[in-house]
C-alpha cells in the first residue's frame, strides 16, 4: 500500500499569510495526487486534482504542485474560511490511501 | 446540482449488520465509478470501497474485505454498503463519493451517516 506523510501536522497562521503544506508519498505515483479540505462536521470538499488542476468553483489562492514522491498545496493569501484540516489522497492505486491531515488554524 | 444523502446508520452490537445506502441525484448516476470513505471520530479518512459505473468491479480495504460489500441499483441511482460482522473499530461517519470525470479522487461528497459500534 501506498502511504502518505503530511508536514506539518498542525499549522497556526494568520489572515494574509502564505501557507505551505507538503504531502510525501512512500513512491512515485506521478501525478496521481488530490487535496481536500475539510470543515468540523462537513464533508471534506474537492480543491486540487492531478496534483496541480484547481478544481471548479475553488479560489485561486489555492494552488498545487509536485509530482512523483513529493507534492505540496499553497495557500497564497490566508483567508478566514481556510482555518480547516487539509488532507491529501493518492489515487495511483488501489487502496486509495490520505494523508492524515494538516489543521490549519488561526494565530 | 449534485446532490448525495446516505442513510441507514446508527447503533448497532459488535457481530451486527447494517446497511447503508446513498441516494444520488443531480448527475448521470449509471456513468460514475463511486467511493465509500469513512472518519472515525477525532480521526483521518479512510477509504473504504468502491464500485464501478455498472457494478461489475468492486474494491475493498484490507480492513473490511470479507465483511463489506458494496453494490448499486442504477434504476434507483441508489450506492449501498451492506455492513457484516461489525467491530468497534467500524465506528465512524461514512460518506459516499463521487468520483471525477477524470479520476478515481471524488468531486463530490453526501453529508455522511454515522455508525456506532457497542455493546
Amino acid at each position: 500500500d501506498i502511504q502518505l506523510t503530511q508536514s506539518p501536522s498542525f499549522l497556526s497562521a494568520s489572515v494574509g499569510d502564505r501557507v505551505t503544506i507538503t504531502c510525501r508519498a512512500s513512491q512515485a505515483i506521478s501525478s496521481y495526487l488530490a487535496w481536500y479540505q475539510q470543515k468540523p462536521g462537513k464533508a471534506p470538499k474537492l480543491l486540487i486534482y492531478a496534483a496541480s488542476t484547481l478544481q471548479s468553483g475553488v479560489p485561486s489562492r489555492f494552488s498545487g504542485s509536485g509530482s512523483g514522491t513529493e507534492f505540496t498545496l499553497t495557500i497564497s493569501t490566508l483567508q478566514p474560511e481556510d482555518f480547516a484540516t487539509y488532507y491529501c489522497q493518492q489515487v495511483n492505486s488501489y487502496p486509495l490511501t490520505f494523508g492524515p491531515g494538516t489543521k490549519v488554524d488561526i494565530k | 446540482q449534485v446532490q448525495l444523502v446516505e442513510s441507514g446508520g446508527g447503533v448497532v452490537q459488535p457481530g451486527g449488520s447494517l446497511r447503508l445506502s446513498c441516494a444520488a441525484s443531480g448527475f448521470a448516476f449509471s456513468s460514475y465509478n463511486m467511493h465509500w470513505v469513512r472518519q472515525s471520530p477525532g480521526r483521518g479518512l479512510e477509504w473504504v470501497a468502491f464500485i464501478l459505473f455498472d457494478g461489475s468491479h468492486e474494491k475493498y480495504a484490507d480492513s473490511v474485505k470479507g465483511r463489506f460489500t458494496v453494490s448499486r441499483d442504477n434504476s434507483r441511482n441508489t450506492l449501498y454498503l451492506q455492513m457484516n460482522s461489525l467491530r468497534a473499530e467500524d465506528t465512524a461517519m461514512y460518506y459516499c463519493a463521487k468520483t471525477h470525470d477524470y479520476g478515481d479522487h471524488s468531486d463530490y461528497w453526501g453529508q455522511g451517516t454515522l455508525v456506532t459500534v457497542c455493546s
